[in-house]
């Protein structure tokens, strides 16, 4: 049990693209979600936090504008990189956790290359 | 506030020999501690998971952690290596979970390679 999917695994866009990265809890119900970038041989960093029906939190120096998140039921948060540069380029992961409960399940990773 | 110190960026063991994570945390109560191990481009799994409960815990893949207060150390083990847990592992605790906000602290991570 507490799967959690994402898809893609890998993608590749041109500059100035954006991106849809799917987060999915596939046997539970999460009703939050959270956004990680993780950069080469680095630990994780959080990006925002995504509750279902609500807006998301973002951390300090995330760009809201940037990052979309939406998370439109317990089983689903999206993030889509508007307009990709570059410097976007890293592997972003997903968790999912359920109500009042600590651990979180994470996903496979999404790579994105913006060339 | 919660954090997490891992004491190694790198390990290196040989093949069949006993590995040692070591890990401390900083927290304003009895945390909850958590190991996850990363293999390269892969998200993270979680190892073992320490709430409160009996202060060794075991895990998967051999692995066991041993919770220690007085010491403020998870310390991660395993007694015989094998060329699959090559991997970065993760330390890390929990704060007190509160609806809708993170609650995990993580580690800055180590990387354990295995020597054939």
């Amino acid at each position: 049990g507490a799967v959690v999917s994402q898809h893609p695994s890998r993608v590749i866009c041109k500059s100035g693209t954006s991106v849809k990265i799917e987060c999915r809890s596939l046997d539970f119900q999460a009703t939050t979600m959270f956004w990680y970038r993780q950069f080469p041989k680095k630990s994780l960093m959080l990006m925002a936090t995504s509750n279902e029906g609500s807006k998301a939190t973002y951390e300090q120096g995330v760009e809201k504008d940037k990052f979309l998140i939406n998370h439109a039921s317990l089983t689903l948060s999206t993030l889509t990189v508007t307009s990709a540069h570059p410097e976007d380029s890293s592997f972003y992961i997903c968790s999912a956790r359920i109500r009042d409960g600590e651990t979180q399940y994470f996903g496979p990773g999404t790579r994105l290359l913006v060339l | 506030a919660q954090s997490v110190t891992q004491l190694d960026s790198h390990v290196s063991v040989s093949e069949g020999t006993p590995v040692l994570l070591r890990c401390n945390y900083s927290s304003s109560y009895s945390p909850s501690l958590f190991w996850y191990v990363q293999h390269p481009n892969k998200g993270l799994q979680l190892l073992l998971k320490y709430t409160s409960a009996a202060t060794l815990v075991k895990g998967i893949n051999g692995f066991e952690a041993e919770f220690k207060k007085s010491e403020t150390s998870f310390h991660l083990t395993k007694p015989s290596a094998h060329m699959s847990d090559a991997a970065e592992y993760f330390c890390v605790v929990s704060d007190l979970p509160s609806a809708g906000a993170n609650n995990l602290f993580f580690g800055t991570g180590t990387r354990l390679t295995v020597i054939p």
